[in-house]
C-alpha cells in the first residue's frame, strides 16, 4: 500500500473551514483514500473515502487532485468537537489483499473558540 | 449490534507474563485486524485475518500471536510479556459487502501496560 504524508498539526477557527491536506505521490490505480480521526483516545472513525471523483457525505467533502497524487479533506463549518488526529490511508477497497493498509502519524487538528 | 467489542479496557502484566486480548463483532465481517498505538503515534498493524482460518502478519508481528476459528472473533495472544508491549490496542474489522468499500470498524483499545 502506498504511504501518506500529513502535516503533524493545524489550527482551525471555529466555524471557519478546516482543510487537512494529504500527499500520496505513489497511490496505485486500484487504491482509495480513506479518512479517518481519532478523539481523544478513542477507536478510529471512518470518514469519507474516494478513488478518483471528489467525495461529499454528512460529515466531510474529499477533493482529490486529477493525478491522484494528493487529496483534501475539508470540514466546512469546524466545532469544537472536531479536535482530533486526522489520519489519511490509502488502501485497495475491493481486493483479498485489502488487509493490509498503514496509518501514519495523522494531523492533530485543533479547533480554536 | 453492538459492533466490535473488545476485551479487557485495562490491565497490568509483569515481564514475562502471557494473555490474550479479546475481540468480537457482530456485524458478520470477512476481514478483522489488531492494531497496536503507541503514546503520541499512529497505528500500527499487528496481524489481520480475511477469513475463519485465515490470518497474515502486519507491520509488527514479532511477540504476538492470533487465530481466526470462527468469523466473529479474533483473540491476540501475548507470549512472554516485555515493557515494549505496553500500548493501546484496537481491534478492527470491516467487509467487502459494507457498502463503503472495506471501511474498518474499531473497537474502544485495550490499555495494556507491562512492568
Amino acid at each position: 500500500d502506498a504511504k501518506t504524508t500529513q502535516p503533524t498539526s493545524m489550527d482551525c477557527a471555529e466555524g471557519r473551514a478546516a482543510n487537512l491536506p494529504c500527499n500520496h505521490s505513489t497511490i496505485s490505480g486500484n487504491e482509495y483514500v480513506y479518512w479517518y480521526r481519532q478523539i481523544h483516545s478513542q477507536g478510529p472513525q471512518y470518514i469519507i473515502h474516494g478513488l478518483k471523483n471528489n467525495e461529499t457525505n454528512e460529515m466531510a467533502s474529499l477533493i482529490i487532485t486529477e493525478d491522484r497524487k494528493s487529496s483534501t479533506l475539508i470540514l466546512p463549518h469546524a466545532t469544537l468537537r472536531d479536535t482530533a488526529v486526522y489520519y489519511c490511508i490509502v488502501r485497495v477497497g475491493h481486493n483479498t489483499n485489502a488487509g493490509k493498509s498503514t496509518f501514519g502519524d495523522g494531523t492533530t487538528l485543533t479547533v480554536k473558540p | 449490534n453492538a459492533g466490535v467489542t473488545q476485551t479487557p479496557k485495562f490491565r497490568i502484566l509483569k515481564i514475562g507474563q502471557s494473555m490474550t486480548l479479546q475481540c468480537a463483532q457482530d456485524m458478520n465481517h470477512n476481514y478483522m485486524y489488531w492494531y497496536r498505538q503507541d503514546p503520541g503515534m499512529g497505528l500500527k498493524l499487528i496481524y489481520y485475518s480475511v477469513g475463519a482460518g485465515i490470518t497474515d502478519k502486519g507491520e509488527v508481528p514479532n511477540g504476538y500471536n492470533v487465530s481466526r476459528s470462527t468469523t466473529e472473533d479474533f483473540p491476540l495472544r501475548l507470549e512472554l510479556a516485555a515493557p515494549s508491549q505496553t500500548s493501546v490496542y484496537f481491534c478492527a474489522s470491516s467487509s467487502l459487502s459494507s457498502g463503503r468499500d472495506n471501511e474498518q470498524f474499531f473497537g474502544p483499545g485495550t490499555r495494556l501496560t507491562v512492568l
